[in-house]
């Protein structure tokens, strides 16, 4: 079983299009987040949620918001995308900040 | 505030060799420190970790690293490098908070 995964693996859409990518995390952990990492590979962290409460929120368009259903699902919102949000969005779980995290596949977004 | 600081952007060693992938951190107090490895197309999989204890750590794939207090390192180090070794390390920090700190990342490259 998949530990963290996300839906879908691939997205390409045009500019202006409103898009959701989900995440879920079968480990039981209270923590997860969502990551950005750009084409040079730089791994920029956008959101946690602890305990269903964002925690921390980086300083990254009001476009983007996180979800969360329940404590295993972390889904990111992106509203009106722009080319810039072209990237690769991975999503993480832990339980807590001494802990190792573990990392889903990866979305590769494309924005057109 | 913590930060960490991966000063080579690739690492380049032949096969058979012993090599060192460097990390540097900033923050207040004890850290905690992660080290990942991502291959292509793959998200980020935990290697080893520094909590407390022995400054040695050893983890996965015959990969260890250092704590060093006195010069805030925590070196990544393996005493002979296989060419599967090749990929993207990011060091990384926190503080027991939910908020983790990702270095650069560093590409190595290991040469048959």
């Amino acid at each position: 079983d998949t530990a963290v995964s996300q839906t879908p693996k691939y997205l390409v859409t045009q500019m202006g299009n409103d898009k959701s990518i989900k995440c879920e995390q079968n480990l039981g952990h209270d923590t997860m987040y969502w990551y950005k990492q750009d084409s040079k590979k730089f791994l920029k962290i956008m959101f946690s949620y602890n305990n269903k409460e964002l925690i921390i929120n980086e300083t990254v368009p009001n476009r983007f918001s996180p979800k969360s259903p329940d404590k295993a699902h972390l889904n990111l919102h992106i509203n009106s995308l722009e080319l810039g949000d072209s990237a690769v969005y991975f999503c993480a779980s832990t339980t807590g900040g001494r802990e190792t995290q573990y990392f889903g596949p990866g979305t590769r977004l494309l924005v057109l | 505030a913590q930060s960490v600081a991966q000063p080579e952007d690739q690492v380049n060693v032949a096969e058979g060799n012993p090599l060192t992938v460097k990390c540097t951190y900033s923050v207040s107090g004890n850290p905690y420190l992660f080290w990942y490895v991502q291959y292509p197309n793959r998200g980020l999989q935990f290697l080893l970790k520094y909590i407390t204890g022995d400054n040695l750590v050893k983890g996965s794939y015959g990969f260890e690293a250092e704590f060093n207090k006195s010069q805030t390192s925590f070196h990544l180090k393996k005493p002979s490098a296989l060419v599967s070794d090749s990929a993207l390390y990011f060091c990384a920090v926190s503080r027991g908070s939910y908020i983790p700190t990702f270095g650069r990342g560093t590409s190595l490259i290991v040469h048959p």
